[in-house]
């Protein structure tokens, strides 16, 4: 049984430029978690996705997009890069069925750098 | 809004000893609370999950206290190893509708 698995593990980009991160949640989950981790910081609440749409959302900017597919997967659309979007952007999984908020199940996450 | 403190950044203690973590919330209590352990360069991993009417939850080495009073929980590993160094996370949910809040993070060195 595959886990929450995300693409690429690491990505350097420059300032200004356009990321997409991708998300595969773990067999039999459909609802989608975005967080970023900064250095030395917990996890912050970017996004959720359920039923392919935007379902909750964090103190982010509108720079940060997202999308899931009928197959649950998700991506995260990050637009004119900032040096302070550098961080570990995690993806976690769970299942509606459970409760919208039960325990997550995260990917190992993409380091993202910004140069 | 929600705040989460764990009083320590860093703890070191030695092995076999138990291992204390503590968490403070501020403002609404939430419905439930959870433990996550996050090892370098990897994804958290959920320990423990322990609701608003619930004191205490146990499993093997970990157990969790929940003070609503004190707005307060504390994560014990007993007999602790080298291997339980890592990164300990508390989050909560206010209403069970809400998204997880996380805080900063307790660092956890076991010194053999």
């Amino acid at each position: 049984d595959a886990g929450v698995t995300q693409s690429p593990t690491h990505l350097i980009k420059t300032r200004g430029q356009q990321v997409t991160l991708r998300c595969s949640p773990k067999s039999g989950h459909d609802t989608v978690s975005w967080y970023q981790q900064a250095l030395g910081q917990g996890p912050q609440f970017i996004f959720q996705y359920y039923e392919e749409e935007e379902r909750q959302r964090g103190n982010f900017p509108d720079r940060f997009s997202g999308h899931q597919f009928p197959n649950y997967s998700s991506e995260l659309n990050v637009n004119a890069l900032l040096l302070g979007d550098s961080a570990l952007y995690l993806c976690a999984s769970s299942s509606s069925n459970r409760g919208n908020y039960e325990k997550l199940f995260f990917g190992s996450g993409t380091q993202l750098s910004v140069l | 809004s929600q705040k989460i403190e764990q009083n320590s950044e860093a703890l070191n203690i030695q092995e076999g000893k138990t291992a204390t973590l503590t968490c403070n919330y501020t403002n609404y209590s939430p419905a439930y609370l959870q433990w996550y352990r996050q090892d370098p360069g990897r994804g958290p991993v959920f320990l423990l999950l322990i609701r608003e009417n619930e004191k205490e939850k146990r499993k093997e080495r970990l157990k969790v206290t929940f003070d609503t009073t004190l707005k307060q929980s504390l994560f014990h590993i007993t007999a602790s190893q080298p291997a339980d160094s890592a990164t300990y996370l508390c989050a909560l949910d206010i209403s069970g509708n809400t998204p997880l809040v996380f805080g900063k993070g307790t660092r956890l060195s076991v010194i053999a």
